[in-house]
């Protein structure tokens, strides 16, 4: 079955705000957490990625936190756009392997 | 410079019939992968090639697909006697085959096949 997973299936967020978007797994022998976005009609995009061994990443207008404990990952979106508006997917890797396993993805929706 | 390309973008057949779904990677990256991505959910992995073999095939769902990368650039899967629950979108991605790159994957935008 799937490893990870995300904990809401869709996030309504005025512009301007910061988004949260939260994600669980159970695959403790993950080495790689990674964010992927997808727009309507297109395929994912990568957004940011974070080791096992790491709290805390950050990126342009982005930063994934990591909290190993709770097995627990979140993506945060600074000022969000109505660019921002797409599925947020998680999914997980393995050091040296190829495969990228997938969560179902949250919907964000920017509002005016 | 140009993304990944798949062919068609949309494919309508009826149960029984057989497809063929294209994929154009980026030019020089080596690794290339299938998914096929169910309404609602995330892509989940069908196979994987590096150059012109199929370095992991566990994610196909039986011996009616097939995937081809002959020459290490384009790869064709290839779905026999199609069934309703064949129906998704497949997603093709490539990436150079070094490092991070497996983890940040180019995507293409897709085929969506609706088995009737």
């Amino acid at each position: 079955g799937e490893s990870v997973g995300l904990h809401l299936p869709t996030l309504s967020v005025q512009e301007g705000d910061n988004s949260i978007i939260n994600c669980a797994y159970s695959n403790s022998a993950s080495d790689y957490f990674i964010w992927y976005k997808q727009e309507s009609g297109k395929g994912p995009q990568f957004i940011i990625d974070i080791r096992s061994n790491m709290d805390k990443r950050q990126g342009q207008r982005v930063t994934v936190l990591l909290n190993k404990t709770v097995k627990h990952l979140s993506l945060q979106i600074a000022a969000t756009q109505p660019g921002d508006s797409a599925v947020y997917f998680c999914a997980e890797n393995k050091g040296g392997d190829y495969k990228l396993s997938f969560g179902a993805g949250t919907t964000v929706t920017v509002r005016a | 410079g140009a993304g990944v390309s798949q062919t068609p973008s949309n494919k309508v057949t009826e149960k029984g019939k057989y497809v063929e779904l294209r994929c154009d990677p980026i030019s020089g990256h080596t690794a290339l992968y299938w998914y096929r991505q169910s309404l609602g959910q995330g892509p989940e992995f069908l196979i994987y090639f590096q150059g012109t073999g199929a370095a992991d095939d566990s994610g196909l769902p039986n011996d009616r697909f097939f995937a081809v990368r002959p020459e290490g650039s384009v790869s064709t899967l290839k779905i026999q006697r199609t069934e309703r629950g064949d129906s998704a979108v497949y997603l093709c991605a490539s990436s150079p085959s070094s490092g991070s790159a497996f983890r940040e994957q180019f995507f293409g935008p897709g085929t969506r096949l609706t088995v009737l």
